[in-house]
């Protein structure tokens, strides 16, 4: 593994099922995030977790829920899925939650329920 | 509330130079990202400022005025590679990425 990965690629998904996208980083970052991106909006926050153990919630974190259990995985969980919810999922991690540091994304998880 | 705004689109021409601007108000300020977001890829990071002036970096320059609340990316001798959507991000009092919907630049030949 090489940086950031997210799997699956895409997903369609039955409205009420329940899914859990995966999101895993070789790079000992400690800071990661899960984003959504709709047409015509920015990228928004669902959840983050600033150190493996600890988590928060973002901007939207409605339906969804993650853990951080280690430093390296960082899965969302979608339980229930609803048609809002069809949307490009991104992970990205940081080295820290602080200001100055960038985060790198994986490549994206296409969902769309149906 | 927290707002970033960007346009939605720019038309450009190869070997050009173009600007896009960013303005922003939010709740604390810990620095300004810019990223470049290829159709159908990850966003990639181009450039962080948190003090004023301008930041050089290659083709790409990114400027900053904390008391305008104000970016721009400047992008110089334009490529056809260089066509893509570019998003302006802050970093709230909370160390939260607040991010613009993202300006397409479209180069044209």
């Amino acid at each position: 593994i090489a940086g950031i990965t997210q799997a699956p690629t895409s997903q369609i998904l039955a409205a009420g099922r329940r899914m859990t996208l995966r999101c895993t980083q070789d790079m000992r970052h400690n800071a990661m995030y899960w984003y959504r991106q709709d047409l015509g909006l920015g990228l928004r926050l669902i959840h983050y977790s600033n150190t493996a153990g600890t988590t928060g919630k973002g901007e939207v974190p409605d339906g969804y829920s993650v853990s951080r259990a280690n430093t390296d995985d960082f899965p969302l969980t979608l339980a229930s899925a609803v048609p809002s919810q069809t949307s490009v999922y991104f992970c990205a991690s940081s080295r820290t939650s602080g200001g100055n540091n960038e985060q790198f994304f994986g490549p994206g998880t296409r969902l769309t329920v149906l | 509330g927290q707002n970033i705004d960007q346009p939605t689109e720019m038309t450009a021409t190869e070997g050009a130079i173009v600007q896009i601007n960013c303005t922003y108000q939010t709740s604390g300020f810990n620095g300004l990202f810019w990223y470049q977001q290829h159709a159908g890829e990850a966003p990639t990071f181009l450039s962080y400022n948190v003090l004023d002036g301008l930041e050089e970096k290659g083709r790409f320059s990114s400027f900053l005025s904390r008391s305008k609340g104000y970016s721009y990316l400047l992008l110089k001798e334009l490529q056809m590679k260089d066509s893509a959507s570019y998003l302006c991000a802050v970093s709230d009092s909370n160390y939260q990425l607040i991010w613009g919907a993202g300006t397409k630049l479209i180069i044209k030949p």
